[in-house]
């Protein structure tokens, strides 16, 4: 079993659907990331979040530590927001973070 | 944007060669990471830096090498490529303030495909 595992691997939506994409992990964490990936390859980070949640735009991130789980969610889904959606824990080493990544969710959003 | 750039950006090389891949950047950050990328198991970190000339081993580092000889380069050296180290490799930054940990800032991506 994997340390970090996302669901669902793909997901298919219509234009201004709620998109929720979700996170297990399975050990103790300093953090949890949320990336960002578009075709094309660039990797851009979107939230790190250690407890509670956090807002952005129309992104929201959100974690449970006691149930080691955590949440994407989109509002108002826009085709721009169509990319590769990667969880990622981290382990703090000598105060470098070592991540873990989970396999990463493909999101199409249909106009 | 954080001030990573890679290089090269593609490069094709054949089995037993070696490679270096270099990673610069631009905003002192202490931290720098290696990753490579594959369908199938997605990222991995191959070696990290925690300041010029600390570097460690990540969780797939057979077959690399690293240098960090001052604050803003991070060489990744293959010191004989084998077609399975064909990937996607990515540098990463990060500041290394204090407490839980910092964002990492990625670069845009190597493509090295070994025949």
């Amino acid at each position: 079993k994997n340390e970090v595992e996302q669901s669902p691997q793909n997901l298919t939506a219509q234009e201004g659907e709620f998109i929720t994409i979700n996170c297990s992990y399975s050990v103790g964490i300093s953090a949890l990331h949320w990336l960002q990936q578009h075709p094309g390859g660039g990797i851009v980070s979107l939230f790190m979040l250690s407890s509670g949640k956090k807002k952005h735009g129309r992104l929201i991130a959100t974690i449970n530590i006691q149930e080691k789980h955590s949440s994407l969610h989109i509002t108002a889904s826009h085709p721009r927001d169509s990319a590769v959606y990667i969880c990622a824990v981290s382990h703090l080493i000598q105060g470098a973070q070592k991540l873990v990544f989970g396999q990463g969710t493909r999101l199409t959003i249909n106009p | 944007d954080a001030g990573i750039t890679q290089s090269p950006r593609h490069k094709v090389t054949e089995t037993g060669t070696p490679v270096t891949l270099r990673c610069h950047q631009t905003e002192n950050h202490r931290y720098m990471y290696w990753y490579r990328q594959d369908p199938g198991h997605g990222l991995r970190l191959i070696h990290y830096s925690y300041g010029v000339k600390d570097t460690d081993k990540g969780e797939v580092s057979d077959g690399y090498s690293v240098s960090r000889s001052k604050t803003e380069d991070f060489l990744l050296t293959l010191e004989s490529a084998t077609s399975s180290q064909t990937s996607v490799y990515f540098c990463a930054i990060s500041e290394g303030l204090a407490g839980i940990g910092n964002t990492q800032y990625f670069g845009p991506g190597t493509r090295l495909t070994v025949l």
